[in-house]
């Protein structure tokens, strides 16, 4: 149990679809995150929010949008994916943006048909 | 290329083994991770470092900086070591926290 807890663990949606993944920490961190992991590729970043306010967008196409209402807790809406965004999607959160320790959540195993 | 590479890709080991796995990176950094991703693909930090030396039970992470190279080490292994260790760059800037991640060591541990 590292503190960050991302639910669903598990999501099938239909290319129409618009659906929300969930992140929360009460660790105190200043910083969430999100990155995307594809199979049998490394782990890619995909949004920093540092204090709530978004530092870092890693030329993710629109149809993902993140949303980060408070410190605690982080969304990413999801809406018109492709079967290629398929794909772990980790959370993670850290006290600071560099120099620090991330702590990461178990992760939403999402699949687009 | 990647800017972090990793080796080896898979290690198949024999419990009780001592086990090595090598990452090199080939930016300015001012920190590099390792981590442990377990089946499910919960992932949990084991070490961060920016230079020296760290041992946290029967693991231990080293770094060199001139020769931009990690290693971390895994005494007595056990089939619970069983995972996927990545490691990952934290490159120098002072906005934003990009970390650089490997394509990660599968490890399989038998007992």
């Amino acid at each position: 149990e590292t503190g960050v807890t991302q639910t669903p663990r598990h999501l099938v949606m239909g290319m129409t679809n618009k659906k929300s993944l969930k992140c929360e920490q009460h660790l105190g961190h200043n910083a969430m995150y999100w990155y995307k992991q594809s199979a049998k590729k490394p782990l890619e970043l995909m949004f920093v929010y540092n204090f709530k306010e978004q530092t870092e967008n890693n030329s993710v196409p629109s149809r993902f949008s993140p949303e980060c209402p408070n410190s605690s807790h982080l969304f990413l809406h999801l809406h018109t994916l492709q079967p290629e965004d398929s794909a772990l999607y980790l959370c993670a959160s850290s006290k600071r943006v560099v120099n620090t320790e991330a702590f990461f959540g178990q992760g939403t195993r999402l699949t687009v048909v | 290329k990647n800017e972090v590479e990793q080796s080896p890709q898979n290690l198949t080991a024999q419990e009780g083994e001592f086990i090595t796995i090598n990452c090199s990176y080939s930016v300015g950094i001012s920190a590099l991770h390792w981590l442990q991703q377990h089946p499910g693909g919960g992932i949990v930090s084991l070490f961060m470092l920016s230079s020296g030396k760290k041992k946290h039970g029967r693991l231990i992470a080293t770094i060199n900086i001139q020769e931009k190279h990690s290693s971390l080490h895994i005494t007595a292994s056990h089939p619970r070591d069983s995972a996927v260790y990545i490691c990952a760059v934290e490159g120098v800037q002072t906005s934003g926290s990009r970390l650089t991640f490997g394509e990660g060591t599968q490890l399989t541990v038998n007992p």
